[in-house]
This record gives C-alpha cells, sequence and structure tokens, in this order.
C-alpha cells in the first residue's frame, strides 16, 4: 500500500506570514503530484499537478515545488489571508488518472 | 456544465439497511471514484472505474459495490449498513487519457450516518 505523508497535521498564521507545508510520497514508479484546497463544508479543489522532477508551479500568492528523486513536495503561500485558511492535501498516482493516494492533509488557520 | 453530481447530500441509516448513493458527470471523463473521508484520515479510495463497464477496487472496497453502466454515472451501493461505515463520500471524475492534467474534480459529497 502506497503511503503519502503531509506535515505538519496543522498550522496557525497570522495574516501576513509566509508559510510552507510538506508532503512526502514514495519516489519509486512515480507519476504525478497534486496539490488540493480543500474548504469546510466545500469539495475539494485542484491547485496544482506536477509531473517533472524539479517543477515548480504557482498560482497568484501559493507556489510548489516538486522533487521525485527523494519523494517530496512543497507547498509555499506567501503572505497568508484568512481566506487561505482551509485544509491542503497533496495526493500521489502511479499511473495516469488512476489510483491517487492521498495524504491525511495539512489544516491551516490564517488568524486576521 | 454541472461538473459532478451527488444525491443524496445526507443520509441516515439504520444497521443493516441497504441504499444507493448516486454520482454523475457531465465532463465525458472516463475515470471516476468514489472516496470516503474521515477524520484525521484524510480521503480513502473505495472503488473506481476507468471506463463504462469496467470497475476496480481502491484501498476500503468491502460492503460496497460499484457498477459503471454509462459514463456519466457511477452509483455506489452499501449493501448492509455499518456504523463503520459512517462517514463523508465524496465521488470524483477525471479526464484521465485526454490530457495531461489528469486532474480529479469533486462531488459536493454524502455525509451518510448509520445508527
Amino acid at each position: 500500500i502506497l503511503n503519502v505523508e503531509q506535515s505538519p497535521q496543522s498550522l496557525h498564521v497570522q495574516e501576513g506570514d509566509s508559510t510552507n507545508f510538506t508532503c512526502s510520497f514514495p519516489s519509486s514508479n512515480f507519476y504525478a503530484l497534486h496539490w488540493y484546497r480543500w474548504e469546510t463544508a466545500k469539495s475539494p479543489e485542484a491547485l496544482f499537478v506536477m509531473t517533472l522532477n524539479g517543477d515548480e508551479k504557482k498560482k497568484g500568492r501559493i507556489s510548489a515545488t516538486l522533487n521525485t528523486k527523494e519523494g517530496y513536495s512543497y507547498l509555499y503561500i506567501k503572505g497568508s489571508q484568512p481566506e487561505d485558511s482551509a485544509t491542503y492535501l497533496c495526493a500521489f498516482s502511479i499511473h495516469y488518472g488512476q489510483n491517487f493516494v492521498f495524504g491525511p492533509g495539512t489544516r491551516l488557520s490564517v488568524l486576521p | 456544465n454541472a461538473g459532478v453530481t451527488q444525491t443524496p447530500k445526507f443520509q441516515v441509516l439504520k444497521t443493516g439497511q441497504s441504499m444507493t448513493l448516486q454520482c454523475a458527470q457531465d465532463m465525458n471523463h472516463e475515470y471516476m471514484s468514489w472516496y470516503r473521508q474521515d477524520p484525521g484520515m484524510g480521503l480513502r479510495l473505495i472503488h473506481y472505474s476507468v471506463g463504462a463497464g469496467i470497475t476496480d477496487q481502491g484501498e476500503v472496497p468491502n460492503g460496497y459495490n460499484v457498477s459503471r453502466s454509462t459514463t456519466e454515472d457511477f452509483p455506489l451501493r452499501l449493501l448492509s449498513a455499518a456504523p463503520s461505515q459512517t462517514s463523508v463520500y465524496f465521488c470524483a471524475s477525471s479526464d484521465a487519457g485526454t490530457g495531461s492534467t489528469d486532474t480529479q474534480y469533486f462531488g459536493p459529497g454524502t455525509r451518510l450516518t448509520v445508527l
């Protein structure tokens, strides 16, 4: 069974702080690494899909990096805002569009 | 497009009852899947389908059946509900095979309580 880990489990930051969290995954048979943003009482929404070692993706104040050789990805949020409060999930797949394995998520709370 | 829809949004069952959770997508996605979400455990894959007529088991398939008679629909059946199946269930679909994104699109979820 593939195991995806995320740390920290939860995080509280002040508005304006920058923060980052980690997703660790098996480095063998890698196909893609996904990041999702999941607000309470809503459905997970895709942020990034990364497939190549060294990939960096950016969307506004949020960016992500990928290291497939050592099996980790970082998600960065610059200048956190209260609306960034959510659970951030990463998911790993070894086949095209199949068998996503999700990590347990990092719950971010941004305090005004 | 409505995207991925799920019904019902909420359901309460008694132990031993059966029911079907409905999932439909209008994006012509080949890949569909069912997850359950439990506190502290993230999303766990129950069953998935790579196209009409093809289904397979995920990480936690016991107690659940699926079928995929059309591209659009992927119902999840609970054969004899147990309290351990109390959870939030998410259906998702993906455009796997049509491009490089293979992002999964999630439905709004069904919150199921088994008494």
